[in-house]
C-alpha cells in the first residue's frame, strides 16, 4: 500500500524533553515537507527537504530539528526549546505537482 | 519569502449558492498554485491546482482563476453541497522545468459550511 506514513498519530511529551516524529513515504518523491497546523494559522512550514541530506528551515523553525538521511524517511524533532509544541503536525511529500499528506501527529505538552 | 494571504477565513452559504475564496501572494516566481481541502479530522487533499501558463482550470463544479499581474488567484465552487463543507487552503509554490521544486507556502485557511 503507497502512501506516507506519520507516527504516532497522538504523543504526550513533558516538558523539557524532546521528541521525535516519524514521516516515512514509499511513493518515491523527492521532496518533504513538515508542517504546523493551529486553529486559525493554517499550514505553517517548519522545515523542508528537496532531496537527501539536504534541508531548509521554513518560517517556524525555531525550537525544531528534521535530518534526511534517507528518501523515504523525514523525522522532525521537537526540543526543549519549542516554548508551545503543543499542536498538530502534517507532513507531506511531493514529485512534480501534487502535495500527499500524512495523517498527522497531534503533540501535547503536559 | 513567500507569503500567502486568504479571505475570507469563514464563509457560510446556502445550498446551490456559489461560493469564492481569493489568496495573493507576494513572490513573483512563484509558478504553481494548488488549492486543497481538508475535511474535519482528515488529511488535506489536492482539489485542483493551476500553472502560471494558464489563467483559469475548470474541473465540473471547481475552477481557480490566476491573474499574473496582480498576483492573486481565486477558486470559485458553483453550486454548492453540504458535503463541499470543509477548510479550504490555497498555496504558491516555484516550479522549475528541470523538476526541483521551491517550499510549498499556504494560506490561513478558509472554513466554508454550505447549509442545507
Amino acid at each position: 500500500d503507497g502512501g506516507i506514513t506519520q507516527s504516532p498519530k497522538y504523543l504526550f511529551r513533558k516538558e523539557g524533553q524532546n521528541v521525535t516524529l516519524s514521516c516515512e513515504q514509499n511513493l518515491n518523491h523527492d521532496a518533504m515537507y513538515w508542517y504546523r497546523q493551529d486553529p486559525g494559522q493554517g499550514l505553517r512550514l517548519i522545515y523542508y527537504s528537496q532531496i537527501v541530506n539536504d534541508f531548509q528551515k521554513g518560517d517556524i523553525a525555531e525550537g525544531y530539528s528534521v535530518s534526511r538521511e534517507k528518501k523515504e524517511s523525514f523525522p522532525l524533532t521537537v526540543t526543549s526549546a519549542q516554548k508551545n509544541p503543543t499542536a498538530f503536525y502534517l507532513c507531506a511529500s511531493s514529485k512534480y505537482r501534487e502535495a500527499f499528506f500524512g495523517q498527522g501527529t497531534r503533540l501535547t505538552v503536559v | 519569502g513567500e507569503n500567502v494571504e486568504q479571505h475570507p477565513s469563514t464563509l457560510s452559504v446556502q445550498e446551490g449558492d456559489s461560493a469564492v475564496i481569493k489568496c495573493t501572494y507576494s513572490d513573483s516566481a512563484s509558478n504553481y498554485f494548488p488549492w486543497y481541502k481538508q475535511e474535519l479530522g482528515k488529511r488535506p487533499q489536492l482539489i485542483i491546482d493551476i500553472r502560471s501558463n494558464v489563467g483559469e482550470k475548470k474541473d465540473q463544479r471547481i475552477a481557480v482563476t490566476l491573474n499574473k499581474t496582480a498576483k492573486h488567484f481565486s477558486l470559485h465552487i458553483t453550486e454548492t453541497q453540504p458535503e463541499d463543507s470543509a477548510v479550504y487552503f490555497c498555496a504558491a509554490r516555484v516550479m522549475n522545468y528541470g523538476g526541483s521544486q521551491g517550499n510549498l507556502i499556504f494560506g490561513k485557511g478558509t472554513k466554508l459550511s454550505v447549509k442545507p
